[in-house]
């Protein structure tokens, strides 16, 4: 199994404030996900990074995909209470299909 | 449209019986899977299909059979339910490889399931 570590587990963030999730692995991983999951549903699908280098931008959330394809991190500018939520990564590695997820960050913003 | 549904949404087992979750989707995906998330732990991949008749293994297959007969339907049967399979089961489904979309993977709302 190739392990993805997620960092930090918790933040409590204010309105407006900046941050940034990491997520880590000694694999290499040719596409990484990044899913938002709200209580009592499934993950939804933010963004896939493929490209070593690669920045990807969705409104206030930027992704990037580690030059080596091992890592990647997600920044949030000004959060909002509505990006309150469990963060996670996944990575498709070299057999294909199957996903093996991060333990996800559980973000709270407040007003 | 309906995506990915799964029922039930919630079971409470006896240890030692056996159930079958559901999971249809209504997108023509050939790749469908399920997931166990527990606390602390993430999603777990417990078996996965590329295409009907064709299904594998994840991470945490013991414990759990699947079969895929049609291209809308991967059920997942309990064969003896124990405590440690309390958890929110995930079904997700995907088209497959996209060039700048990965595996873009859609979730069922989960089935919560209680083995006292």
């Amino acid at each position: 199994t190739q392990l993805l570590e997620q960092s930090p587990q918790f933040l409590s963030i204010q309105e407006g404030e900046n941050l940034t999730v990491y997520c880590n692995s000694s694999s290499v991983f040719s596409s990484l996900q990044w899913y938002r999951q709200e209580p009592g549903e499934g993950p939804v699908l933010l963004v896939t990074v493929v490209t070593g280098g690669e920045v990807k931008k969705l409104k206030r959330l930027t992704f990037q995909f580690g030059d080596a394809r091992k890592d990647s991190s997600l920044h949030i500018t000004a959060a909002q209470p509505g990006d309150t939520g469990l963060y996670l990564c996944a990575g498709a590695g070299s057999s294909g299909y199957a996903l093996n997820f991060g333990k996800g960050t559980s973000l709270l913003v407040t007003p | 449209n309906a995506g990915v549904t799964q029922t039930p949404k919630f079971q409470v087992l006896k240890t030692g019986q056996s159930m079958t979750l559901q999971c249809a989707q209504d997108m023509n995906h050939e790749y469908m899977s399920w997931y166990r998330q527990d606390p602390g732990m993430g999603l777990r991949l417990i078996h996965y299909s590329v295409g009907a008749g064709i299904t594998d293994q994840g991470e945490v297959p013991n414990g759990y059979n699947v079969s895929r007969s049609t291209t809308e339907d991967f059920p997942l049967r309990l064969l003896s339910a124990a405590p440690s399979q309390t958890s929110v089961y995930f079904c997700a489904s995907s088209n497959g490889w996209d060039l700048t979309l990965g595996y873009e993977q859609y979730f069922g709302p989960g089935t919560r399931l209680t083995v006292t």
